[in-house]
């Protein structure tokens, strides 16, 4: 079946210029996560949705970053303002409700480059 | 979720088993172990997940110890498309965050 798919794939923007970064889950799955992988780095947790509950943004670097998730569907990742210091590959994840599955498998899309000029 | 230690990069010729440790000295009763492989350009995928002993499947092998303390990845037979970022996990199965460190980098060669 369809993975996770994330567009656009690469997204160059000037500094100050605001960003949408866009993530579609795999169907049925309820739970959407954002990471941030800086060149050479690990993964940064950002924000976790989880059906209808408030989602978890503890790891939001800044008021610039938002997001939002339509049901249990697409997911946008708003960056506001961008900064040089935003450029890295933004990486989303799906996985299915925890209480059924017997592992907490995360399925990664490949993730948008973006590069602030 | 509980820190973890592993080597920064590993190199390997193919063929080779490729053993990769990782210590997390505060593991929790709860925690569970869980490995995950990124090739340049891809997001991270699921390798393996494990609570005490030994678990196999068709990709690898995790290694556990009774004290829970570190646990070892297996790789049989590495090829050079093993060459990749492996990050070790540690955490409660329903853990809703994943924290990844920098991983190891296998590097496989000829």
């Amino acid at each position: 079946g369809a993975g996770v798919s994330q567009s656009p794939s690469n997204k160059v923007t000037e500094k100050g210029k605001d960003v949408e970064l866009r993530c579609d889950p795999i169907s049925g799955h309820t739970a959407l996560y954002w990471y941030r992988q800086r060149l050479g780095q690990g993964l940064e947790f950002l924000i976790y949705f989880q059906g209808n509950s408030a989602p978890d943004k503890s790891g939001l670097p800044s008021d610039r970053f938002s997001a939002e998730r339509t049901g249990e569907s697409v997911s946008t990742l708003t960056i506001q303002r961008t900064q040089q210091e935003d450029s890295a590959v933004y990486l989303c994840a799906s996985s299915s409700d925890r209480a059924s599955s017997s592992y907490n498998e995360q399925f990664f899309g490949p993730g948008t480059r973006l590069t602030v000029l | 979720l509980a820190k973890t230690t592993q080597p920064i990069s590993m190199d390997s010729y193919e063929g080779q088993e490729v053993n990769i440790t990782c210590s997390h000295n505060n593991i929790a009763t709860n925690d569970y172990i869980t490995w995950y492989q990124q090739f340049p350009s891809q997001g991270p995928r699921f390798i393996i997940q494990g609570y005490k002993t030994k678990v196999t499947n068709e990709v690898a092998s995790l290694f556990i110890p009774a004290d829970r303390k570190s646990s070892t990845l297996s790789l049989p037979r590495v090829s050079l498309s093993d060459t990749a970022v492996y990050y070790c996990l540690v955490g409660d199965r329903g853990y809703s965050t994943l924290t990844f460190g920098k991983g190891t980098m296998l590097l496989v060669s000829p």
